[in-house]
């Protein structure tokens, strides 16, 4: 098993570029999450996708969209790049009910010039 | 929304020590707070999780204890080893699928 996937690894954009972000997992955990991890400010979540079908707003979701393209695949979309969107990027999966653990990916670093 | 502060920001620990990290929540609510770990340049992982119907939890050297009326929970690393050397997250699940992180605490185990 690969667990949570995530691609790229690094990306680095120019102001206003559009990029998706890949994640997926082999798990067959039923809720998927996007964070994003900022230099003394821990894990803030941006959105999230409690099951197939469904996805709602975290704590920062400005500037981003988000597709649940199937049960696996969970993607993470920036319309327009900003430089305030530097940060490393993390996906989550988790079984379903929000009280069990979170496995996460290896991470995106993404920094926008 | 639920807001965690975790404390304190770094630690520095002698090889064998004892080194305790702190969090608080705001909302009576939150009921799973989970610990991360998180080495270097990797992926945040679980290392112990608690429940709001359970006072304390213990895992070899690792525990975690919480106090509801206080909305504080504290992580607890017996007999600390270089190995442990890391960035440390709590977070508090509010309700389904809605995790919020404190901001880490740098733990530095010096031989």
């Amino acid at each position: 098993n690969a667990g949570v996937t995530q691609t790229p690894k690094f990306q680095v954009l120019k102001t206003g570029q559009s990029m998706t972000l890949q994640c997926a997992q082999d798990m067959n955990h039923n809720s998927m999450y996007w964070y994003r991890q900022d230099p003394g400010m821990g894990l803030r979540l941006i959105y999230y996708s409690a099951s197939e079908g469904t996805t709602d707003k975290g704590e920062v979701p400005n500037g981003y969209n988000v597709s649940r393209l199937n049960k696996r695949e969970f993607s993470l979309r920036l319309e327009s790049a900003a430089p305030s969107q530097t940060s490393v990027y993390f996906c989550a999966s988790s079984e379903a009910t929000g009280v069990e653990e979170q496995f996460f990916g290896p991470g995106t670093r993404l920094t926008v010039l | 929304g639920e807001n965690v502060e975790q404390h304190p920001s770094t630690l520095s620990v002698q090889e064998g020590d004892s080194a305790v990290i702190k969090c608080t929540y705001s909302d009576s609510a939150s009921n799973y707070f989970p610990w991360y770990k998180q080495e270097l340049g990797k992926r945040p992982q679980l290392i112990i999780d608690i429940r709001s119907n359970v006072g304390e939890k213990k895992d070899q050297r690792i525990a975690v204890t919480l106090n509801k009326t206080a909305k504080h929970f504290s992580l607890h690393i017996t007999e600390t080893q270089p190995e442990d050397s890391a960035v440390y997250f709590c977070a508090a699940s509010i309700h389904f699928n809605k995790f919020y992180f404190g901001s880490g605490t740098k733990l530095n185990v010096k031989p």
